[in-house]
């Protein structure tokens, strides 16, 4: 166990509301990562962070926003959700060699 | 930029049978590879990693890995499959600075008895 904790764990939510989803971690590693998981796409990159207020976009981060006020937080949020948004969402930290180490993930439903 | 490609989105296997989950990559650099599992509803759960050192690389549960640097392949093996094998498995690449990974579109693996 990474020491990484997602919530809520499941969601439904409606079109146009915004979310936030939230991990926390207790390895006070700097690096952390969104992903969201898709049939058929893998993972991919939504937003990262490598450091307290540094963070910057993945491949995927246009509808979604981030934020990293402290080292064990990092949410992140879709300001109007969309059905296309519709996916697990995976976050993960980088310990100290090169691999990531996953959350559970957060199923998210748009309805 | 890294890429990841894996051959085949479903594989089945008798118990007992090899495992054999195909990774090719594209990197302009010594890449950093990994394999990691994923249970039904649950995260992602590192096999292996290679990073530059021994080209075969051994994991959990049996696997192992073989880097061919000739064939940009790292293709993932098991000698016996077991029920308990039966999951997705995604290919990963570091890309990028900040350890970003990429991964490939997944490969679940069936196995009958």
């Amino acid at each position: 166990d990474a020491g990484i904790t997602q919530s809520p764990r499941h969601k439904v939510t409606e079109t146009g509301t915004p979310v936030t989803l939230r991990c926390h971690q207790t390895e006070n590693h700097r690096y952390m990562y969104w992903y969201r998981q898709d049939p058929g796409h893998g993972l991919r990159l939504i937003h990262y962070s490598y450091g307290v207020k540094d963070t910057d976009k993945g491949e995927v981060s246009d509808g979604y926003s981030v934020s990293r006020s402290k080292t064990e937080d990092f949410l992140l949020t879709l300001e109007s959700a969309t059905s296309s948004q519709t996916s697990v969402y995976f976050c993960a930290i980088r310990g100290t060699g090169e691999e990531a180490f996953f959350g559970q993930g957060t199923r998210l439903t748009v309805v | 930029a890294q890429s990841v490609t894996q051959l085949g989105s479903h594989v089945s296997v008798s118990e007992g049978a090899l495992v054999l989950l195909r990774c090719n990559y594209s990197s302009s650099v010594p890449p950093y590879l990994f394999w990691y599992v994923q249970y039904p509803n649950q995260g992602l759960q590192l096999l292996l990693k290679y990073t530059s050192a021994a080209t075969l690389v051994k994991g959990i549960n049996g696997f192992e890995a073989e880097f061919k640097k000739s064939e940009t392949s790292f293709h993932l093996t098991k000698p016996s499959a077991h029920m308990s094998d039966a999951a997705e498995y995604f290919c990963a690449v570091v890309s990028g600075g900040y350890n970003k990974l990429i991964f490939g579109a997944g490969t679940r693996l069936a196995v009958h008895p």
